[in-house]
């Protein structure tokens, strides 16, 4: 498809880990990026991996990229309170020099 | 963040009226863009520059015209608001390829 798609929404219980799942269009891209939105603020850059890679882990944030099936996973470990917020997944196409966003993801924490 | 201001933060005015919005950035970065955010569509694209005079439309840019004079400076201007274009607009400089973008705290545009 032309779209970039996330699920809209996620609840995750303090502690445990939260999947946010994203897939992508063009097998061509070159990176793929993980935004964080907190309400009334903008666009945090939380992570990203190159193509050519399958995983990335930063701290809590683990990034799985299967390019076969165009998917893009953001895992974060002991998900806490402070995670809550709208996560964006964002695919730079080749010869494109905007990126091209999902509708986000809306994650909620719950004690 | 990323040395980039927008302003205003806010601001509401009447449909029919001109508005611009100002970007400024102090990373002396080549590629600045202009997204709109509204629910359900995530982040689309209404202009970007690629340097000082070099301008380039985006997926959504009926209705805006963009400027740049200078490369800390980059103006988004509505010339007759309409409602449709009531949303949170948002600066971002850096890109493409292994250059991130990053972004500003967004304007927040309401046009009654």
């Amino acid at each position: 498809g032309e779209d970039v798609e996330q699920s809209l929404f996620l609840s995750v219980r303090e502690g445990d880990s939260s999947v946010i799942n994203c897939t992508y269009t063009d097998s061509s891209s070159t990176y793929l990026y993980w935004y964080k939105q907190e309400p009334g603020a903008g666009l945090q850059l939380l992570t990203y991996i190159f193509s050519n890679m399958d995983m990335k882990q930063d701290q809590r944030l683990t990034v799985l990229l299967n390019k076969k099936d165009k998917h893009l996973s953001l895992r974060i470990a002991d998900t806490q309170t402070g995670d809550s917020a709208i996560y964006f997944c964002a695919e730079d196409r080749p010869n494109d020099y905007k990126l091209s966003f999902g509708a986000g993801t809306t994650v909620t924490v719950r004690a | 963040d990323a040395g980039i201001t927008q302003s205003p933060r806010h601001k509401v005015t009447e449909t029919g009226t001109p508005v611009t919005l100002r970007c400024h950035q102090t990373e002396n970065h080549r590629y600045m863009y202009w997204y709109r955010q509204d629910p359900g569509h995530g982040l689309r694209l209404i202009h970007y520059s690629y340097g000082v005079k070099d301008t380039d439309k985006g997926e959504v840019s009926d209705g805006y015209s963009v400027s740049r004079s200078k490369t800390e400076d980059f103006l988004l201007t509505l010339e007759s608001a309409t409602s449709s274009q009531t949303s949170v607009y948002f600066c971002a400089i850096g890109g493409p390829d292994d250059q991130p973008q990053h972004f500003g705290d967004g304007t927040r545009l309401s046009i009654l």
